[in-house]
C-alpha cells in the first residue's frame, strides 16, 4: 500500500536549536518527493522537489534531502517564524499523490 | 501574478444536501488537483483535472465530483452531505514540467465546510 509517514508528529525547539523532520514512502514508483509549509488557516506553500536520491535542496535555514525510503527536512538555527506545520507528499508513477499527516513544529524564542 | 483562488471559503450545510465548490487556477496552470483535509487524516487526493479531463482519481465516493472548464477553472460537487464530509478542501494547480511530472503544487486558501 502506497502510504507517507511523518515524523515527529509534533517538534518543539528553542530558537537556534538544530533539527531535521523525517519523512518515510513506500510507493510503487516514485516520481517525485514534495515538502510543504502550512500556516494555520491556509493553504500549504510549496517548499522543495525532489525527484531521484541523493538529490539535496536548501532554501535560508531549510535543506531537504532524499534517499530512496526516506526525506530529511533540515532545519538549521531555527527562528519563531519558521513554526508551522510541515508536509510531505510523494507523487507515485501512477500520478496519485499521497500526503504525510504532517510536522507541527514551535520554535520557542 | 494572481495565486488560486477559491470561493466560497467557508460554508456551512446540513445532512443531505449539495454544494459546489469553484477553484480559479494560476494563469497558465491547466492541471487543477482538489484535496480533502482533516485532522485526523491529513490531506487526502481527491482527483485531478487536466484540459478539461480527469486524469487520476482518489479513493473516495462517487457522492465527489468535479469538472474543469476550459478557462481551466474548476468545481468541485458533494452530493448527499454526510457529517464526515466536514473538512477543509483544498484545490491546487500546477505547471506541468514533462509528462506527467510536476514541478510543483500552489495551493489555494481552501473552503472550510461544516456539514451539521
Amino acid at each position: 500500500e502506497d502510504q507517507v509517514t511523518q515524523s515527529p508528529e509534533a517538534l518543539r525547539l528553542q530558537e537556534g536549536e538544530s533539527s531535521s523532520l523525517n519523512c518515510s514512502y513506500t510507493v510503487s514508483g516514485l516520481r517525485g518527493l514534495f515538502w510543504y509549509r502550512q500556516d494555520p488557516g491556509k493553504g500549504p506553500e510549496f517548499l522543495f522537489t525532489l525527484y531521484s536520491a541523493g538529490e539535496e535542496k536548501e532554501k535560508e535555514r531549510l535543506k531537504a534531502t532524499l534517499t530512496k525510503k526516506e526525506s530529511f527536512l533540515h532545519i538549521t538555527a531555527p527562528k519563531p517564524e519558521d513554526s508551522a506545520t510541515y508536509l510531505c507528499a510523494v507523487q507515485s508513477t501512477g500520478n496519485q499523490f499521497y500526503f504525510g499527516t504532517g510536522t507541527s513544529l514551535t520554535v520557542i524564542p | 501574478k494572481a495565486g488560486v483562488t477559491q470561493t466560497p471559503r467557508y460554508l456551512i450545510k446540513t445532512r443531505g444536501q449539495q454544494v459546489t465548490l469553484s477553484c480559479s487556477p494560476i494563469s497558465g496552470h491547466r492541471s487543477v488537483s482538489w484535496y480533502q483535509q482533516t485532522p485526523g487524516q491529513g490531506l487526502q487526493f481527491l482527483f485531478e483535472y487536466f484540459s478539461e479531463t480527469q486524469r487520476n482519481k482518489g479513493n473516495f465516493p462517487g457522492r465527489f465530483s468535479g469538472r474543469q472548464f476550459s478557462n481551466s477553472r474548476s468545481e468541485m460537487n458533494v452530493s448527499t452531505l454526510e457529517l464526515g464530509d466536514s473538512a477543509l478542501y483544498l484545490c491546487a494547480s500546477s505547471f506541468l514540467l514533462g509528462t506527467d511530472l510536476y514541478n510543483e503544487q500552489f495551493f489555494g486558501p481552501g473552503t472550510r465546510l461544516t456539514v451539521l
